[in-house]
């Protein structure tokens, strides 16, 4: 199973570009990483997915490395409205088990 | 419609109590799950369904029972419940199991006393 590890908090301001990253060390073959983001009492909504390289979209850009053992999900010119926790989930989606494994978070605040 | 459907939003029961979460979509997804989230906590998967058919139980206690009546619909019934099964649930959908693009309801905060 692969585990993954976040930042539990961030903190930075209105404007500017936000990373974060999560480890993987045990990510397998299959595996493929996703980013949600949550706000409070609201479920979780996802942002970007990716096997490899560079993945991006209108509102996000996901960076893997070779090795595939971390990635950063970056935010350009965040707003206060980005401030929310951002999951990283590792899984297989192929595996007839469906391991789907969810970080603990990162507690993103944006300051104005 | 692009949405995952939840009611009751919020539900308090006392511990002898039956009740039942609804969720609904209509995007045509064949995958549909149920999450149990504890504040400050990821959420942690319970059930999934696929094709109607249930096909993963994460070790869920039987006070915890998931209906899927069709391809729309997801139920989970409750029966018995612990204060300390009070959480938000969240319900949500997907093309195919696997398939990590979730569509995710906005959750029942559910109250148990």
């Amino acid at each position: 199973l692969a585990k993954t590890t976040q930042p539990i908090s961030m903190d930075s301001y209105e404007g500017q570009e936000v990373n974060i990253t999560c480890s993987h060390n045990n990510i397998a073959t299959n595996d493929y990483i996703t980013w949600y983001q949550q706000f409070p009492s609201q479920g979780p909504r996802f942002i970007i997915q990716g096997y490899k390289t560079k993945v991006t979209n209108e509102v996000a850009s996901l960076f893997i490395p070779a090795d595939r053992k971390s990635s950063t999900l970056s935010l350009p010119r965040v707003s206060l409205s980005d401030t929310a926790v951002y999951y990283c989930l590792v899984g297989d989606s192929m595996d007839s088990n469906y391991q789907l494994i969810w970080g603990a978070g990162t507690k993103l605040i944006i300051k104005p | 419609d692009t949405e995952v459907t939840q009611t009751p939003k919020h539900l308090v029961m006392g511990m002898t109590n039956k009740k039942s979460l609804k969720c609904e979509q209509h995007m045509g997804h064949r995958a549909m799950y149920w999450y149990k989230q504890k504040a400050k906590k990821p959420p942690e998967l319970m059930f999934v369904y696929s094709y109607e058919k249930l096909s993963i139980n994460e070790s869920v206690p039987s006070r915890f029972s998931p209906e899927c009546p069709n391809s729309s619909l997801l139920n989970l019934h409750l029966h018995a419940l612990q204060p300390e099964d009070s959480a938000l649930y969240l319900c949500a959908s997907s093309h195919a199991r696997g398939n990590y693009g979730y569509t995710f309801g906005s959750g029942t905060r559910l109250t148990v006393v």
